[in-house]
């Protein structure tokens, strides 16, 4: 069963430093998404990205961070410049269409 | 008032028996709805989507409720395995951004 798949599964980084976390969406998916999981917390929703542009954004997802499809198969989330409330396990989810959403392992990003 | 809210539990439930829990939810514009389960510091896992018609995936039965705004998950039969936090989860627009709810702990003991 195709799986999306993320790396890598642990970083981390001290405050202020740029981090990628990357993802190989399923293949045949047109809708990718990060959404993060502050430790104790509820998921949340991060940005939509569908034909190589942004579809949405929540607040949390500010100018430090942004998101690429650099090629056909991987979709990363840059964060500049990190801060200490970044801090959080990082999913990368895909769809084929708009609905039922499959999410990646994650990545757990620990800011010093 | 939040988007989407759960009973946080946990629900200590006997092996073998049967466990229900709601979730409520503020947009009635929303137009989708799941239960996903999520085990300790994994990523959440589709359980199965909430048709309006309600609808069952063997021993898990899922209801939606709209004029309500609530959704309901049964297990019946709980399994050891059962074990983890049941997320409710909610589809407002269309490009797909789903709202979780903090999630319902289950606790199935021997």
């Amino acid at each position: 069963e195709p799986e999306v798949t993320q790396t890598p599964s642990h970083q981390v980084t001290q405050m202020g430093q740029e981090v990628i976390l990357r993802c190989v969406p399923i293949s045949n998916h047109l809708y990718f998404y990060w959404y993060r999981q502050i430790l104790g917390q509820k998921v949340e929703f991060l940005v939509s990205f569908y034909n190589n542009e942004i579809s949405e954004k929540s607040e949390i997802f500010d100018d430090q961070f942004s998101v690429e499809r650099p090629d056909g198969s991987n979709f990363t989330l840059k964060i500049r410049s990190t801060k200490l409330e970044d801090s959080a396990m990082y999913f990368c989810a895909s769809s084929p269409v708009t609905d039922t959403q499959y999410f990646g392992p994650g990545t757990r990003l620990t800011v010093l | 008032r939040k988007e989407v809210e759960q009973d946080p539990g946990p629900f200590n439930v006997p092996e073998g028996a049967t466990v229900a829990f709601n979730c409520t939810y503020s947009n009635s514009a929303s137009q989708s709805f799941f239960w996903y389960r999520q085990d300790c510091r994994k990523e959440p896992k589709l359980l199965m989507s909430v048709y309006s018609s309600g609808n069952e995936d063997g021993r898990f039965t899922a209801q939606l409720n709209r004029a309500s705004q609530y959704i309901s998950l049964l297990i019946r039969d709980s399994k050891l395995s059962d074990s983890a936090t049941y997320l409710c989860v909610v589809k407002g627009d269309s490009w797909g951004k789903l709202q979780f709810g903090a999630g319902t702990q289950v606790v199935v003991t021997p």
